[in-house]
């Protein structure tokens, strides 16, 4: 147990459509990243917030964007779905996003999204 | 994209048996982690090793890292059919800020032991 949950487990959309993924980030953790996990694939970083704040971003485009809250959750939103955003969703919360060299990353148990 | 390859793809051993597990990147990096994954879900972090660290053991876990060739080796000894999933190396590099700390991981290596 790495004390990181995620809501839901399983998702189904259809092309267009909108979905908000969550997170709940260990107590203490101000940062945290989403990462996308195509199948057969390893995942793939999307963004990191610290403190609220975007941290960084990967190869992703606007329509991925999220929100962290300061009781330690956190939110991936995407907008108008494509077939290929199907994958598995992983958020991981660590103590620091900077200043500490190595800072191990917990993830949760991941959100399966299917785009239809 | 990916930073790390690693080698094998598939790996399949008997109980008992030692695995071992071949990762290899492209830039230079602050440390190198390794994660498990089972069944799709949610990645269990093992073992970090340091960019100025060569060897780390942790339990059954041995990990080497060669930053001259950019490759890691993960080692497993006397594997269990518990061992059985993926396994990831995840590089990370800070950017100049000191900030946007971040994994890049690989393709990883699916073990299956055989009991």
């Amino acid at each position: 147990e790495t004390g990181v949950t995620q809501s839901p487990t399983h998702l189904i959309k259809t092309r267009g459509q909108q979905v908000t993924l969550r997170c709940s980030s260990q107590s203490g953790h101000n940062t945290v990243s989403w990462y996308q996990q195509a199948l057969g694939q390893g995942p793939q970083f999307i963004f990191q917030y610290y403190r609220e704040e975007e941290n960084g971003r990967g190869n992703f485009p606007p329509r991925f964007s999220g929100l962290q809250f300061p009781n330690y959750s956190s939110e991936l939103n995407v907008n108008a779905l494509e077939l290929d955003d199907s994958a598995l969703y992983l958020c991981a919360s660590s103590l620091e996003g900077w200043g500490l060299a190595g800072d191990t990353q917990y993830f949760g148990p991941g959100t399966r999204l299917t785009v239809l | 994209s990916q930073q790390g390859e690693e080698d094998p793809q598939a790996l399949s051993i008997q109980e008992g048996e030692n695995a071992t597990m071949n990762c290899s990147y492209k830039t230079s990096i602050n440390n190198l982690q390794w994660y498990r994954q089972n069944s799709g879900r949610g990645l269990v972090h093992l073992i970090l090793i340091r960019s100025n660290e060569r060897e780390k053991h942790s339990g059954r876990l041995r990990v080497t890292l060669d930053t001259s060739k950019k490759s890691s080796s993960l080692l497993i000894t006397a594997s269990r059919a518990a061992d059985t999933a993926s396994y990831f190396c995840a590089t990370d590099r800070r950017n100049s800020g000191g900030s946007n700390y971040k994994l890049t991981f690989g393709k990883g290596t699916l073990l299956t032991v055989n009991p």
